[in-house]
């Protein structure tokens, strides 16, 4: 079975600082990764997937993650957040036959300033 | 293009009354997904419709709740008998195939169960 583990349930951080959003999953099998945000009263929406190829993903406002299969970990990084950037983020995993997602329980980032 | 769309955005029920949600997939994707979404628990998977093939219901957590995708295109959730602990946002998604591709999520019916 897979499972995620996001580390840290919310991250307060100021504005223009760097964040890492940390997320660990754990599969016997490849996975594919995503990472997906929700605005406040908002749907979700996908920021970044890793399917295959560069373990540097590039995603949409600025982010970034990177796949570390030896410590199967999937981090999200962003050098300089802003305000607009206060969201929760969640990350998940699905294999390549199947079809859902699997979620961690969310990181809510909160910018500052 | 339009997203994926639910109705109704907003649903306050009794307890053993039975509910019926809606979405509306992007047209022509094939498949279609209903998570849940609450504060105890997260988001939960609970059904995955893939074109034409037997749905995978294997997140359902009761037989109070079905499903049903007709015509390849629009789903309904059904809980029946609610009970308080289906408070939730149940949220739909589609992606053109399974897999590896994106998931389109709508913006959620939120279920209150008095």
């Amino acid at each position: 079975a897979q499972s995620v583990t996001q580390l840290d349930s919310q991250v307060p951080v100021f504005e223009e600082a760097p964040v890492e959003l940390r997320c660990n999953y754990s599969s016997s099998v490849s996975v594919y990764l995503f990472w997906y945000v929700q605005y406040p009263n908002q749907g979700l929406q996908l920021l970044l997937k890793y399917l295959s190829g560069s373990t540097l993903v590039k995603g949409i406002n600025g982010f970034e993650a990177e796949f570390n299969k030896s410590q199967t970990s999937f981090h999200l990084r962003k050098p300089s957040v802003h305000i607009s950037d206060t969201a929760e983020y969640f990350c998940a995993v699905t294999r390549g036959s199947q079809g859902n997602l699997i979620f961690g329980k969310g990181t809510k980032l909160s910018v500052k300033p | 293009g339009a997203g994926v769309s639910q109705s109704p955005s907003n649903k306050v029920t009794e307890k053993g009354k039975d509910v019926e949600l809606r979405c509306d997939p992007i047209s022509g994707h094939t498949a279609l997904y209903w998570y849940r979404q609450s504060l105890g628990q997260g988001l939960e998977f609970l059904i995955y419709f893939q074109g034409n093939s037997a749905p995978d219901k294997s997140g359902l957590p009761s037989d109070r709740f079905s499903a049903e995708r007709t015509g390849g295109s629009v789903s309904t959730l059904t809980i029946q008998r609610t009970q308080q602990e289906d408070s939730a946002v149940y949220l739909c998604a589609s992606s053109w195939t399974s897999g590896s591709d994106t998931q389109y999520f709508g913006p959620g019916t939120r279920l209150t169960v008095l």
